[in-house]
């Protein structure tokens, strides 16, 4: 069984730092490729960041572009975000996902399949 | 502020078919393909369609998804109360390249 698992999280105050971590299992971790997806209280889903199988692709969304790093970690089977500069608007429940791929010949339509319970970051003083 | 435009509400009664719509434009949905999530309250989203059109095992037939140019359709059928949850529209934008959802809608079973 998949199973992504997040950590990290809590209060912290504006201009900080934060590491989030997610910790799979379940499956061929240095397959896939994973991304951070959040969402603000009672709002909707925004992508974050993504990171490929070998950390070959990183991409960010633009508000959290020099803020925001992604790693991974394929031997301990983790994912992470540091997240610096901390801003009340970065205040929302984080979730690790994975990407799988629908292929037809040499297309591939990519999805986020398996979704971690999220973790919670507040930043407030 | 969404580059994905979808209601912010439908409802329907039981047995009732009901369709989310999703708006992009041609960065988007008219060049990547469509992915529908479903999220009950408290939890974390599921998906519920693929490629614009394709299931995940698991996921009953009465969900249905189509995409035809800048836009994308979610269609439920034969509505039941335990489809009462958030339902968000995403794809990748090959300008902003990241990935976009909508806002999503917020589906009640009268």
């Amino acid at each position: 069984e998949v199973q992504l698992v997040e950590s990290g999280g809590g209060l912290v105050q504006p201009g900080r730092s934060l590491r989030l971590s997610c910790a799979a299992s379940g499956f061929r971790f240095d397959d896939y490729a994973l991304h951070w997806v959040r969402q603000a209280p009672g709002k909707g889903l925004e992508w974050v960041s993504g990171i490929s199988w070998n950390s070959g692709i990183i991409e960010y969304v633009d508000s959290v572009k020099g803020r925001f790093t992604i790693s991974r970690d394929n031997a301990k089977n983790s994912l992470y975000l540091q997240m610096k500069s901390l801003r009340a608007e970065d205040t929302a429940l984080y979730y690790c996902a994975t990407v799988s791929a629908d292929c037809s010949g040499a297309t591939c339509n990519e999805y986020f399949h398996h979704w971690g319970q999220g973790t919670l970051v507040t930043v407030s003083s | 502020q969404s580059v994905l435009t979808q209601p912010p509400s439908a409802s329907g009664t039981p047995g009732q078919r009901v369709t989310i719509s999703c708006s992009g434009s041609s960065s988007n949905i008219g060049s990547n393909t469509v992915n529908w999530y479903q999220q009950f309250p408290g939890t974390a989203p599921k998906v519920l369609i693929y490629s614009n059109n394709q299931r995940p095992s698991g996921v009953p037939d009465r969900f249905s998804g189509s995409k035809s140019g800048t836009s994308a359709s979610l269609a439920i059928s034969g509505l039941q109360s335990e489809d009462e949850a958030d339902y968000y529209c995403a794809t990748s934008d090959d300008s902003l390249k990241a990935w976009v959802f909508g806002g999503g809608t917020k589906l009640t079973v009268l």
